[in-house]
């Protein structure tokens, strides 16, 4: 199975920042990667897929780049609303795969 | 408006089954592939199943075998039977569409515990 590490796994940014939230795949997947975001209670929202395509109705604040193994997910200038888990999945090959999570709190 | 609503969760004992099912509204459900994809309480996100247009399955080694993913067109419902049920298996469990490759359509979730 495809091994997803992401990182850092809490991150503490302030309202306005810059954040980045980096995800390693253990083999290659080209750009089949997808991002999300999920908040206590809730299901897990799409946020990019096809590593940097942004999904209809998501702000442009948040970019994905990256191909093969090395991905990063960018928020340009961190809103209230964002604070939340963020994971990282692979849908390559099965079996499908996710990240551990990146929580961003508040600093 | 595009939904999914799963149901079936519940208290079950180690080596109970438990059917949940996932009924779509809102898009043609018979276009897309289902997946099944759970999360214990304070953990990450792991997928459990899958089901292509044609009915092809996919499964990770933690279920096969013990969890059999279907799916009735004609009803636009998507299930998971779950046999031999372990502790492990305590979680919320989504069912999501993949309508490009990616999850983009999740249900509420549903819970099920599996507890003596």
């Amino acid at each position: 199975d495809i091994q997803m590490t992401q990182s850092p796994s809490t991150l503490s940014a302030s309202v306005g920042d810059r954040v980045t939230i980096t995800c390693r795949a253990s083999q290659s997947i080209s750009s089949w990667l997808a991002w999300y975001q999920q908040k206590p209670g809730k299901a897990p929202k799409l946020l990019i897929y096809k590593a940097s395509s942004l999904e209809s109705g998501v702000p442009s604040r948040f970019s994905g780049s990256g191909s093969g193994t090395e991905f990063t997910l960018t928020i340009s200038s961190l809103q209230p609303d964002d604070f939340a888990t963020y994971y990282c999945q692979q849908y390559n090959s099965y079996s499908l795969t996710f990240g551990g999570g990146t929580k961003v709190e508040i600093k | 408006e595009v939904q999914l609503v799963e149901s079936g969760g519940g208290l079950v004992q180690p080596g109970g089954s438990l059917r949940l099912s996932c009924a779509a509204s809102g898009f043609t459900f018979s276009s897309y592939d289902m997946h099944w994809v759970r999360q214990a309480t304070g953990k990450g996100l792991e997928w459990v199943s899958a089901i292509g247009t044609a009915g092809d399955t996919y499964y990770p080694g933690s279920v096969k075998g013990r969890f059999t993913i279907s799916r009735e067109n004609a009803k636009n419902s998507l299930y998971l039977q779950m046999n031999s049920l372990r502790a492990g298996d305590t979680a919320v469990y989504y069912c999501a569409s993949s309508g490009k490759d990616a999850f983009d359509i999740w249900g509420q979730g549903t819970m099920v515990t599996v507890s003596s």
